[in-house]
């Protein structure tokens, strides 16, 4: 079965631009999760969805910062304009039903935002 | 308040060596408390869990008992392998949320030496 996709792998860009991260999750999951991992602060909650509404955005950390999940099979983060602070490797994850018990999130392979 | 603490890295051992990176929580009540693995380039993965006090998770040689008297959750191995190196995680979900939202440590990053 396919895990949770994540595109790009890998993003290089130039401060001020425009970056899109996508997230497809696995079939049936209802929960949806975008985590920013950076050396100093470590793992951070960015967002999470249930049934494609946004629940909790308190992590997103400014206005730059935007998520959507249109449907159920697809999920984008977009940072506009980018900055070199936000260089990060950005994770997607899903969980399926009360997660609180079994307290599997299936993560993404990741999607590593370079801003120079 | 809801939270995780961890010991911080990073941990070298050789090996077979023995491991325990410690975790303790703060929570109202008795959440269930997880371990997750971050081997180099991959995303996170579920280790282990227990879903009550007393409970021991396992998996992979890896051990975790939760212990309510110390509020603690520590990650044991007898014997690593140079396969084991990865950052590792302790987490709890958030009382709060019935919706599968967890807190997450910050992380131990443990290298295996041959």
């Amino acid at each position: 079965d396919a895990g949770v996709i994540q595109s790009p792998r890998h993003e290089v860009t130039e401060m001020g631009q425009e970056v899109t991260l996508r997230c497809k999750p696995i079939s049936g999951h209802n929960s949806l999760f975008w985590y920013r991992q950076t050396m100093m602060r470590g793992l951070e909650l960015l967002i999470y969805f249930n049934n494609n509404v946004p629940i909790d955005d308190s992590g997103m950390p400014e206005d730059r910062f935007s998520a959507k999940m249109p449907n159920a099979s697809f999920s984008t983060l977009k940072i506009q304009p980018s900055e070199p602070r936000d260089s990060a490797v950005y994770f997607c994850a899903s969980s399926a039903g009360r997660a609180l018990l079994d307290g599997e999130l299936f993560f993404g392979e990741g999607s590593r935002l370079t801003v120079l | 308040g809801n939270s995780v603490t961890q010991m911080e890295g990073p941990v070298t051992l050789s090996e077979e060596a023995f491991l325990t990176i410690n975790c303790t929580y703060t929570a109202t009540g008795y959440p269930s408390l997880f371990w997750y693995v971050q081997y180099p380039g991959e995303g996170l993965q579920l280790l282990l869990k227990a879903t009550k006090a007393d409970d021991k998770g396992s998996n992979k040689g890896f051990e975790a008992t939760y212990r309510k008297e110390t509020t603690s959750f520590h990650l044991e191995k007898g014997s690593v392998q140079v396969s084991d190196s990865a950052v590792y995680f302790c987490a709890r979900p958030d009382r709060g949320s019935t919706l599968g939202r967890l807190y997450f440590g910050r992380g131990t990053q443990l290298t295996v030496w041959p």
